[in-house]
């Protein structure tokens, strides 16, 4: 099984800063591979990035991924209110299980 | 637009069963693989099974396997999940979620989820 660790478990940040969560997997995954979800409290997760650079549809260009191998990272550009949630990265399609990170909060600061 | 609607969680003692369901529309359903993920009161996501367009190929996570079953009936736009031999950790949201099945590795829709209590 591949365990997926994210880090930090919880960011504090305010509007308008650059957010930078790690994702680092226990053993190399392709990118093709590598997800990464919003989740807002009460509400299901939504697709960010899929192949661990690509914006799904309707996701701004503030949010971007990148990495290879082991180490991944979502990156928001200029936090918006609306940014302040629960992130998680997923290896998704290759080596079931599917699993998930923990999860990083962004919290406003 | 594409909708997921589960059904059939409640409150159900240790060692019981219950079967969700998710009622597919907006897309066509027989093509595409489906997933059922869960979320813990406070915890994080744990995917729990996958299943592909034609049943053809089916994972679990370790945690539930030999107790859970996934199933899917086309005919339907019905995806479900049996659960057995519950335990108090299998209280969760369990969400049905739809594999894009072409151009990219994701998970891209999910429902809103139904939440499954395990207790006496």
């Amino acid at each position: 099984e591949i365990v997926l660790t994210q880090s930090p478990g919880t960011l504090s940040l305010s509007p308008g800063e650059r957010a930078t969560l790690s994702c680092r997997a226990s053993q190399s995954v392709s990118s093709s591979y590598l997800a990464w979800y919003q989740q807002k409290p009460g509400q299901a997760p939504r697709l960010l990035i899929y192949g661990a650079s690509s914006r799904a549809t309707g996701i701004p260009d503030r949010f971007s991924g990148s990495g290879s191998g082991t180490d991944f990272t979502l990156t928001i550009s200029r936090l918006e209110p609306e940014d302040f949630a629960v992130y998680y990265c997923q290896q998704y399609g290759f080596s079931p299980p599917y699993t998930f990170g923990q999860g990083t909060k962004l919290e406003i600061k | 637009e594409v909708q997921l609607v589960e059904s059939g969680g409640g409150l159900v003692q240790p060692g019981g069963s219950l079967r969700l369901s998710c009622a597919a529309s907006g897309f066509t359903f027989s093509t595409y693989s489906m997933n059922w993920v869960r979320q813990a009161p406070g915890r994080g996501l744990e995917w729990v099974s996958y299943i592909t367009s034609g049943s053809s190929a089916i994972y679990y996570a370790d945690s539930v396997k030999g107790r859970f079953t996934i199933s899917r009936d086309n005919a339907k736009n019905s995806l479900y999940l049996q659960m057995n031999s519950l335990r108090d950790e299998d209280t969760a949201v369990y969400y049905c979620a739809r594999d894009p099945t072409r151009g990219y590795w994701a998970i891209d829709y999910w429902g809103q989820g139904t939440l499954v209590t395990v207790s006496s």
